[in-house]
């Protein structure tokens, strides 16, 4: 079955450069969230996009934007790097029905490294 | 506001025992959904086990069995039978009805180590 996919997986940025990314999730699910996990952190919830709108926002900073498209991919848009921006970074998806027992399926994760 | 708190940063268990790793939540929803994720050392989250808050059963899924005490909050992840590929982060989450937003909140993770 296919899962969500994340690129790239691996990404090495210096301070101040900016990165995008990019985020397909399982077929028919119309809702993704993005999540940043540092080491040894547990995952905070940066933005949720259902039905191509911003369904809810959390942490994420000024710098960052994403936005979800007309085939539901998402893009995470990062600007003005900073070493503290350094993780793993999840993009997960669901099929949002409203109700408590929809599981998120996540991606492998992006590992963003900022030199 | 929800809240979801592991109290373990750490567990050990010996190889073949059950282990219990503990979850307490806080919600003011009514219907709510109760989650636990492994994340080994290679980082993909994996879904174990969901636990709805309306249903009367203990959910189970294989080697995994969530202890649900709803009048206490707590769903607490019991393995049975432990194995050397359990050795990874445990995560509970849940979601919830915020607003109608339905977020997903996560706890700190307990990191098991499973000795052989």
């Amino acid at each position: 079955a296919a899962g969500v996919i994340q690129s790239p997986r691996h990404l090495i940025k210096e301070k101040r450069e900016t990165a995008t990314l990019k985020c397909y999730p399982i077929p028919r699910h119309d809702t993704v969230y993005w999540y940043q996990q540092g080491p040894g952190q547990d995952p905070q919830f940066l933005i949720s996009f259902y039905e191509k709108m911003q369904s809810d926002k959390g942490s994420i900073p000024d710098r960052f934007s994403a936005q979800q498209f007309s085939d539901y991919h998402s893009e995470l848009n990062m600007s003005s790097l900073e070493l503290g921006d350094s993780a793993l970074y999840f993009c997960a998806s669901t099929l949002n029905e409203g109700l408590p027992n929809e599981k998120l399926f996540f991606g492998s994760g992006t590992q963003l490294s900022v030199l | 506001a929800q809240k979801i708190t592991q109290t373990q940063p750490g567990m050990f268990v010996q190889e073949k025992e059950a282990v219990t790793l503990d979850c307490t939540y806080d919600t003011s929803d009514q219907s709510y959904g109760l989650f636990w994720y492994k994340q080994p050392s290679s980082g993909e989250m994996i879904f174990l086990i969901y636990q709805g808050s309306y249903d009367e059963q203990n959910a189970t899924e294989g080697r995994y069995s969530l202890n649900f005490q709803k009048a206490r909050k707590s769903a607490n992840l019991v393995i049975s039978a432990s194995q050397l590929g359990d050795s990874a982060m445990y995560f509970c989450a849940m979601r919830g009805d915020l607003s109608g937003t339905y977020k997903y909140i996560f706890g700190t993770g307990t990191r098991l180590k499973v000795l052989a």
